[in-house]
């Protein structure tokens, strides 16, 4: 098993330009959730899913856009990127929100 | 929105010290997460904790839920350099939400 992939890794975006963060899980687990980390600010929710179909907003939830069409996959969208979005991103996954297993992180910079 | 306030938010100690990170929340908490997150790395899940007064040992760490459910600690004895990294405790946001402490970053001096 892969875990929680991420991609990419590393990104440096224009202000204004848009893009995605993928994140895959090959675990089977219901709930994924995508976090920002800044220093001294903690892991803060910005979307999660409870299931295929099914996603609401979490604390910081301005400036990005999530789907899940499928079980495995759950893409973060920056429709116009800030340089207030500099963060390092972070998905997770788990069987509920409890338990959650985190990916490798993607850092992103917006200049 | 519900929150977890933990500290300190900084730890140094000399390797082979102790090391007590506590968390505290407004409300009672049904079940409360740790999780440790090496410098660079990702959060690596630790631990739950689900009734009141539970004490759980993983070798050298001791993790503890209070009886009310509002406050949990994260206890380290003769830490070493591995244990350096920043460790949170995370508890239900509201909804199906993981709210995660500030975290604590621990330092050793070895």
């Amino acid at each position: 098993n892969a875990g929680v992939t991420q991609t990419p890794k590393f990104q440096v975006l224009k202000t204004g330009q848009s893009m995605t963060l993928q994140c895959a899980q090959d675990m089977n687990h219901e709930y994924m959730s995508w976090y920002r980390q800044d220093p001294g600010m903690g892991l803060r929710l910005i979307h999660y899913s409870v299931g295929a179909g099914i996603t609401d907003q979490g604390e910081v939830p301005n400036g990005y856009n999530v789907s899940r069409s499928t079980t495995e996959d759950f893409p973060l969208r920056l429709l116009s990127a800030a340089p207030s979005q500099t963060s390092v991103y972070f998905c997770a996954s788990g069987w509920d929100r409890n338990t959650i297993y985190f990916g490798e992180g993607s850092w992103l910079t917006v200049v | 929105g519900q929150q977890v306030m933990q500290i300190p938010q900084y730890q140094h100690v000399q390797e082979g010290e102790d090391f007590t990170t506590y968390c505290n929340s407004s409300t009672t908490l049904s079940n409360i997460q740790w999780y440790k997150q090496r410098p660079g790395g990702h959060p690596v899940f630790l631990i739950q904790l689900v009734k009141s007064g539970e004490v759980k040992k993983q070798k050298r760490l001791t993790f503890q839920f209070g009886e009310a459910k509002k406050n949990s600690s994260l206890h380290i004895t003769a830490t070493q350099t591995t244990d350096v990294g920043t460790y949170f405790c995370a508890g239900p946001g509201g909804a199906q939400k993981l709210v995660f402490g500030q975290g604590t970053r621990l330092t050793i001096n070895p």
